[in-house]
């Protein structure tokens, strides 16, 4: 089975603090990606990664930064973390076809 | 126009029925369907996809494609319970490995 791993359930911030939201993959999938869902917003694509130090920005990129340093580890960083921010965050990867989560990381910025 | 649409619901069903969970796509180029069901704060779970028109069964469940008319159904037989969760519809265009997200459709078994 694959297995998405976030290294956090549930985190609570400061504002203006730096956070680094980490993932990793164990299925040697080549794309990686960040989504954060809110009540009523459904899915929004943060970045993806479609190899080793590729990224690409996805719908809602602003405030955040991403990092692929190896194929199984895409982190998301949130530079100065604001209460905007505040939101259950998603990783996901794939190969073709379906993607597959983690379990998600809800983070609170207060 | 979102480029996959779904009813927000709730949905609400008696136990035992079927639930009949719909989505379109507004992109031709469509290749893939994929349903994933979500329980309240928990990740999205792959429930079934489909790349064929007609149907796929999977025990209990029936996903329905229609590349002609760009519609795409999940169907629960003898719904429980434990059904009672949303269900996002995803999709990939072709050549493209990013999934395109419908907003999901929350479903209600009712006991």
């Amino acid at each position: 089975d694959v297995k998405v791993t976030q290294s956090s359930r549930y985190l609570v911030k400061r504002t203006g603090e730096k956070v680094f939201l980490e993932c990793v993959q164990d299925m040697d999938h080549e794309n990686m990606f960040w989504y954060r869902q809110d009540p009523g917003l459904g899915l929004r694509l943060i970045y993806f990664s479609y190899d080793v130090k590729m990224k690409e920005k996805g719908d809602i990129p602003e405030g955040y930064s991403v990092s692929r340093e190896k194929k199984e580890r895409f982190s998301l960083i949130l530079e100065s973390a604001s209460t905007n921010q505040t939101s259950m965050y998603l990783c996901a990867s794939n190969l073709q076809g379906p993607s597959f989560f983690g379990s998600g990381t809800r983070l609170t910025v207060v | 126009q979102k480029e996959v649409e779904q009813n927000s619901g709730p949905l609400s069903v008696p136990e035992g029925a079927i639930a009949s969970l719909n989505c379109t796509y507004s992109d031709r180029g469509s290749q893939s369907f994929f349903w994933y069901r979500q329980y309240s704060g928990k990740s999205p779970e792959l429930i079934m996809f489909i790349y064929s028109n007609g149907d796929k069964e999977d025990g209990r469940f029936t996903a329905q494609l229609n590349k002609a008319s760009q519609y795409v159904s999940l169907l629960i037989r003898d719904s429980q319970p434990s059904d009672s969760a949303t269900y996002l519809c995803a999709l990939n265009l072709d050549s493209n490995y990013q999934l395109i997200w419908g907003a999901g459709t929350k479903l209600i078994i009712k006991p």
